[in-house]
């Protein structure tokens, strides 16, 4: 598959747990963003990194939220202590060197 | 900051029929990059189609082109010959070409309904 892959699909979490997804990207794409969507939004931008480095984060990413691309390849997205107000839409994208970019499915979130 | 508006939370258009979905954004640099994306029920994102800022040619896709006007900063989808398949929201997104190049700025979407 050649696509941007995201794991798991869904989650659902009780309310200060903490949960981490996984993004694996095109494998040819050096760069990796994350973006929120909740209900009735557009994707916002929380994140992104060129190879292994988190070269720009967004004021949405609070310090309960981390982000990692070890060896420039896959990513994860964790969240601790997890919130209501953390339920959303998490989706990954990766771009080609023309910048052009590609989503994942995208790992729906439910904080009860 | 660069902002993308949609005013339009929702159409609907009757099959084979054409729709324009509306667009305006706002920034200060002079090269950057529009998007329109679907995002069909199973909820990926799909690139519907791209228009480079420093290009005057309205871009075309099958049955999908835009109007984008620069000055007025305006950049518009039409879906001709519109599908039941073509039901999903859409979504404008704004590329600089600066520092922030590779980042999308998102509008709200615009919900498309096509019915029979």
């Amino acid at each position: 598959d050649t696509g941007v892959s995201q794991d798991p699909r869904h989650k659902i979490t009780k309310r200060g747990q903490n949960v981490t997804f996984r993004c694996d990207p095109i494998s040819e794409h050096n760069r990796l963003y994350w973006y929120r969507q909740t209900l009735g939004q557009g994707p916002e931008f929380l994140t992104y990194f060129q190879n292994e480095a988190q070269l720009e984060k967004s004021r949405l990413l609070s310090d309960r939220f981390s982000a990692e691309r070890p060896k420039g390849s896959f990513s994860t997205l964790e969240i601790q202590r997890t919130e209501q107000g953390d339920s959303a839409m998490y989706l990954c994208a990766s771009s080609s060197p023309g910048y052009l970019a590609f989503f994942g499915q995208g790992t729906r979130l439910t904080v009860v | 900051a660069q902002t993308v508006t949609q005013s339009q939370p929702e159409m609907s258009v009757q099959e084979a029929e054409t729709v324009t979905l509306s667009c305006t954004y706002d920034t200060s640099e002079n090269n950057y990059y529009l998007f329109w994306y679907k995002q069909p029920p199973s909820r990926q994102m799909i690139l519907v189609i791209r228009q480079e800022a420093y290009k005057q040619q309205n871009a075309t896709e099958n049955r999908f082109s835009v109007n984008f006007q620069k000055a007025a900063k305006s950049f518009s989808l039409k879906i001709s010959d519109s599908q039941l398949g073509d039901t999903a929201m859409y979504f404008c997104a704004f590329m600089g070409g600066g520092s922030t190049l590779g980042r999308l700025y998102f509008g709200r979407g615009t919900q498309l309904t096509v019915w029979p």
